[in-house]
């Protein structure tokens, strides 16, 4: 059964602390996303890579980082330099330049 | 950041009544445009992807039109039914070599009611 998984669904944090937030896909895809979505707000990138070991940075990329050693995997950290990190968090993957195929997010709380 | 606008915010439909809502987009430099389904508790569905001026498209009772020259793409919904209840998001790449980069629009949430 291919997707996308994200993990956890909930997350809390303390602020200051770094957290990690878990993407993997069992589709073959090229291209993986995250995406951060605030209320009122469309959906507005962090970072994407389209081939393993590169990323580019989004359109949001500042205190956020992300690794992409394997296709499958694309694990986003938010770290303590992110000012508003409380958000829902998605991720996405893609056959190259196609549509993107989302998973069910995970919202973080940091307080 | 590109500006990509969709309106209305929302809808209220009526069941069995069709509808229709825009997005918005810079017409230089088209590649593609994106729309994509976000139902609650759900995660978002790919659509459609268009990337020829005048292309439409059609899935079920969902269709969409495509003017680059102009920079906007219409949705309608025909004879909705509650199970078209969802936000309805455009998203727009900045280019062939930013196709990754997508610019997603604000949604159009439709609320049908029977």
């Amino acid at each position: 059964d291919g997707g996308i998984t994200q993990s956890p669904k909930y997350l809390f944090r303390k602020e200051g602390q770094n957290v990690t937030l878990s993407c993997e896909q069992n589709l073959n895809h090229d291209a993986m996303y995250w995406y951060r979505q605030d209320p009122g707000q469309g959906l507005r990138l962090i970072y994407y890579s389209q081939i393993v070991n590169d990323f580019q940075k989004g359109d949001i990329a500042e205190g956020y980082s992300v690794s992409r050693e394997k296709k499958e995997s694309f694990p986003l950290t938010v770290t303590s330099a992110q000012k508003n990190p409380t958000a829902f968090y998605l991720c996405a993957s893609s056959i190259s330049k196609g549509e993107q195929y989302f998973g069910p997010g995970t919202r973080l709380t940091v307080t | 950041i590109l500006n990509v606008e969709q309106s209305p915010q929302s809808l209220h439909v009526q069941e069995g009544d069709s509808t229709n809502f825009t997005c918005s987009f810079p017409s230089s430099n088209f590649y593609a445009l994106h729309w994509y389904r976000w139902e609650t508790a759900k995660s978002p569905e790919a659509l459609f992807v268009m990337t020829l001026n005048g292309d439409e498209k059609k899935k079920g009772r969902i269709s969409a039109t495509l003017n680059t020259k102009e920079g906007y793409s219409y949705l309608y919904i025909k004879g909705s039914q509650p199970e078209d209840s969802a936000t309805y998001l455009c998203a727009f790449p900045p280019g062939t070599d930013s196709w990754g980069k997508l610019q997603f629009g604000a949604g159009t949430q439709v609320v049908v009611t029977p």
